[in-house]
């Protein structure tokens, strides 16, 4: 099955660190960007970050820019977040997606999600 | 950054009617707006690309309209199954990639 299965979300306390994962299975996963959005509690979506296949192009959101790292090994077909200094904002599900494959051609939608992993930062 | 602007915050409806969500950006992305489905506990799902092309699987009940800053999604009968929220998000100007706040359908 097509599937992105992400990991490694918990509780933390502020200032502290985590790193997620995704694993990627049934696709050719080094031919795809890929993407992390998180979801606050009751909230709506915000982009997170975003590289492509061959990591040569990465982008952040400003709000988690000089603290997160994306990062991804395509001969384990798995992405990352690399998570430090962590803020109480940053309290979500946290989503690994997929860059849209659509009528043969790419686009920056999301067209696979995994189900997500919590993110808790409270003291 | 482009900012998103759903509307209604809410629609109330029942089976069987017709739902129009309105999604507003802060400056032309062209057609570059896509739409997502989600559900209590769920991921989000890709239901319209680039403002109108339904995505692979998703019933021809929706529908997606608009271009520059104005946008609508519509689901022309509401099936028991598309109560959630929506969201749109744009790809024209980057980063960020941004989300609306969503529309929430739910059973009046």
């Amino acid at each position: 099955e097509v599937q992105l299965v992400e990991s490694g979300g918990g509780l933390v306390k502020p200032g502290g660190s985590l790193r997620l994962s995704c694993a990627a299975s049934e696709f050719t996963f080094s031919t795809y960007s890929m993407s992390w959005v998180r979801q606050a509690p009751g909230k709506g979506l915000e982009w997170v970050s975003s590289i492509t296949s061959s990591s040569s192009y990465i982008y952040y959101a400003d709000s988690v820019k000089g603290r997160f790292t994306i990062s991804r090994d395509n001969a384990k077909n798995s992405l990352y977040l690399q998570m430090n200094s962590l803020r109480a904002e940053d309290t979500a599900v946290y989503y690994c997606a997929r860059k849209g494959f659509l009528d043969l051609l790419t686009y920056w939608y999301f067209d696979l999600w995994g189900r997500g992993t919590q993110v808790t930062v409270s003291s | 950054e482009i900012v998103l602007t759903q509307s209604p915050g809410t629609l109330s409806l029942s089976p069987g009617e017709r739902a129009t969500l309105s999604c507003r950006a802060s400056q032309s992305v062209t057609s570059s707006l896509a739409w997502y489905q989600q559900k209590p506990g769920q991921a989000p799902r890709l239901l319209i690309y680039d403002a109108s092309n339904r995505a692979t699987g998703i019933p021809v009940r929706f529908s997606g309209y608009g271009s520059g800053t104005d946008f609508t999604l519509t689901i022309s009968s509401l099936e028991p199954e598309d109560f959630a929220v929506y969201y749109c998000q744009q790809r024209s100007n980057w980063p960020p990639l941004t989300f609306g706040g969503g529309t929430k359908v739910e059973i009046k």
